[in-house]
């Protein structure tokens, strides 16, 4: 069965740094890379940026680029969505997904993990 | 970046019924790489379709796509109770990715 679990909910302040993981099991995980979507309270869903795990190749969305970093360890099949300095504005459900590729029809993300909370607050 | 339009903001209708979603793309999206994504309170996305027009894997046959260029559409041929959520779409064609503001289909 094909999962993606994500680490449990975290508080923090403002300036604080933070990783939070995302482990894929039941399937091939360098065969699949992994996106990361955030989900800001009460609103849609938004892209942040992507990882091929077999390589570590990221691409990230423009509007994130330089406040987010985006990795992945393959030998423990785990991605990680980091931040160095934390805003107010990172709180959010932030998922992980896995999709096949990135130029493809198959491309969209198909399995998805249960979220992870961050609320950052003084 | 594409920017995903999608209609009506709410959708108000009774189990049985037929629900009609529409996503408008800013420029054309590439390949037609667009996907409905199905969203419940505290649950992650479910993938529903992708390639406009493809269903995802058990996904119900009353769940189609279709639509090419800027304009697409979901169709739920008769709701079940347990189809009132939020339908996202999201194009995948062309970086950054996009994702649509999202329908809520409600119980009238």
């Amino acid at each position: 069965e094909v999962q993606l679990v994500q680490s449990g909910a975290e508080v923090k302040k403002p300036g604080e740094s933070l990783r939070i993981s995302c482990r894929g099991s039941g399937y091939t995980f360098t065969s699949y890379w992994i996106t990361w979507v955030r989900q800001m309270p009460g609103k849609g869903l938004e892209w942040l940026g992507r990882i091929d795990p077999a390589d570590s190749y990221t691409n990230y969305s423009p509007s994130l680029q330089g406040h987010v970093t985006i990795s992945a360890d393959k030998s423990i099949s785990t991605a990680y969505l980091q931040w160095s300095s934390l805003k107010a504005s990172d709180t959010a459900i932030y998922y992980c997904a896995r999709h096949e590729g990135i130029v493809m029809v198959t491309a969209t993300p198909d399995f998805w993990g249960q979220g992870t909370l961050v609320t950052v607050s003084s | 970046e594409i920017v995903l339009t999608q209609s009506p903001g709410t959708l108000s209708l009774s189990p049985g019924e037929r629900a009609t979603l529409s996503c408008r793309a800013s420029q054309s999206v590439t390949m037609n790489y667009l996907a409905w994504y199905q969203q419940k309170p505290g649950q992650a996305p479910r993938l529903l379709i992708y390639g406009a027009s493809s269903r995802a894997t058990g996904i119900p046959d009353r769940f189609s796509g279709s639509g090419s260029g800027t304009d697409f559409t979901l169709t739920i041929s008769g709701l079940e109770p347990e189809d009132f959520a939020v339908y996202y779409c999201h194009q995948y064609g062309t970086s950054p990715w996009t994702f649509g503001q999202g329908t809520r289909v409600e119980i009238k």
